[in-house]
Parts: structure tokens; sequence; C-alpha cells
């Protein structure tokens, strides 16, 4: 079974400063495709950038990029520039596509604090 | 343009009582997905659909049951609420993976739920 992993729960950057969200997945399938998702306080779900495993390069979303290490099995969140905005939870999510129908798997969470 | 509507937005209940949520999707989507949002835990999957007339369970699944009748409807039952089902419930939808490239989840904004 799929499984994803945020270790950090919280996290605190400097405004205009970059930040990175680290997020590791365990499954044994080849294909599958990785999420990344933001909360605002508001409490709706922001999807945010998508990295597919068979992906050739990073995905990149404006201010997004995504730090694929496929051998490694982490696909870390990347904001450059951070905004006041950006303080927000993240969620990294996972879905596996070889194995039929499987759904969206979530990670805990990691709360981003950014600082004036 | 709706995307995913859930019904109602708050609720409060008293143990032993029991309720429907309702979840509408008007994007065609096969899959609809389920989830609770605890603090400190993610986002938990409880039931999730892969289409209309089949359901299967997620991580979290007892206390709760689910229908799908129609491919836009996803229902999510609490037959005799339990205080430990307080939650922020949260519906999903996707594309079935090889239909569109696009599959990430779209979300529905929440709904809050207290249990007395």
């Amino acid at each position: 079974a799929q499984k994803i992993t945020q270790t950090q729960p919280g996290m605190f950057v400097q405004e205009k400063e970059a930040v990175t969200l680290d997020c590791t997945y365990d499954t044994s399938d080849p294909s599958y495709g990785l999420f990344w998702y933001k909360q605002p306080s508001s409490g709706e779900m922001i999807f945010l950038i998508y990295q597919g495993s068979y992906d050739q390069q990073n995905a990149t979303e404006g201010r997004y990029s995504l730090n694929f290490q496929k051998a490694r099995k982490s696909a870390n969140l990347v904001i450059s520039a951070s905004q006041l905005g950006d303080s927000a939870m993240y969620f990294c999510a996972m879905r596996v596509f070889n194995s039929g129908n499987t759904p969206l798997v979530f990670g805990k969470g990691t709360r981003l604090s950014v600082i004036a | 343009n709706a995307g995913v509507t859930q019904t109602p937005k708050f609720r409060v209940l008293k143990t032993g009582q029991s309720m429907t949520l309702l979840c509408a999707q008007d994007m065609n989507h096969e899959y609809m997905y389920w989830y609770r949002q605890d603090p400190g835990m993610g986002l938990r999957l409880i039931h999730y659909s892969v289409g209309e007339g089949t359901t299967a369970k997620g991580e979290v699944p007892d206390g709760y049951n689910v229908s799908r009748l129609k491919k836009q409807n996803f229902l999510l039952g609490l037959e005799s609420a339990a205080p430990s089902q307080t939650s922020v419930y949260f519906c999903a939808s996707s594309y079935r993976v090889g239909v569109s490239p696009n599959t990430e989840a779209f979300f529905g904004q929440g709904t809050r739920l207290t249990v007395v």
C-alpha cells in the first residue's frame, strides 16, 4: 500500500526567501503521480502542482517547483520568493496508476508560516 | 462552474443521531472520495467510489456508510453519530486514470460536523 510521509509539522520562512517542504513516499508500483495541495486558513483545498513518476523533468508552476528524486522516493515542494499569503497548511499526496482503482492518499501536512 | 458542492457546510449532532452528507460534482468525474480532517492527522480516506454503483473502504471506514447511486452524487451517512466523529469532512472527485491527463482531485468546501 502506498504511504506519504511529511516529517515537518511546522516551518517558518522569512518573506521573499525560498522554502522547501519535505515529502517522502513509499510504493512498489512504477507508475504513480505526486500532488501538492495548499490549505489556507479559510479551509479550502487548492491544487498546486503535479509530478508523474515517468516525467523526465521536475514540475514547475509559477513560484512552485517540485524537487523529484525518484531513487530517494522524495517529492519536495519548493516555494520561491515566499509571500505572506503562502502561510497555510501544505499537503503532499500520491495516487498509484497501475494497480487498478486506487485512491488519492495524503500525508499529515506541514504548516508554513511566512514572517514579514 | 460549481465544481464540487457539499451540503451542509456546518452541522451539530447529538450522540446517536443520524445524518447524511451530500456531495455533488458537475465535472463528469468517475472517482469520488470522502475524507475526514482532524488536527495533526492530515486527510484520512473514509470511503471512495470508482464509478456509479461501486464503493470501497478507505483507511477509516468504521461508523460510516456511503452510496453512489448516480455518477454525480456521493453520499456519506452516519447511522449513529459519536463524539469521535467530530471532524471536518471533505468530498473530492477526479477523473479515472487514462481518461484525462489531469488526475488531480477537486475538493468541496468541507463540512464542519460537531457531535455532542
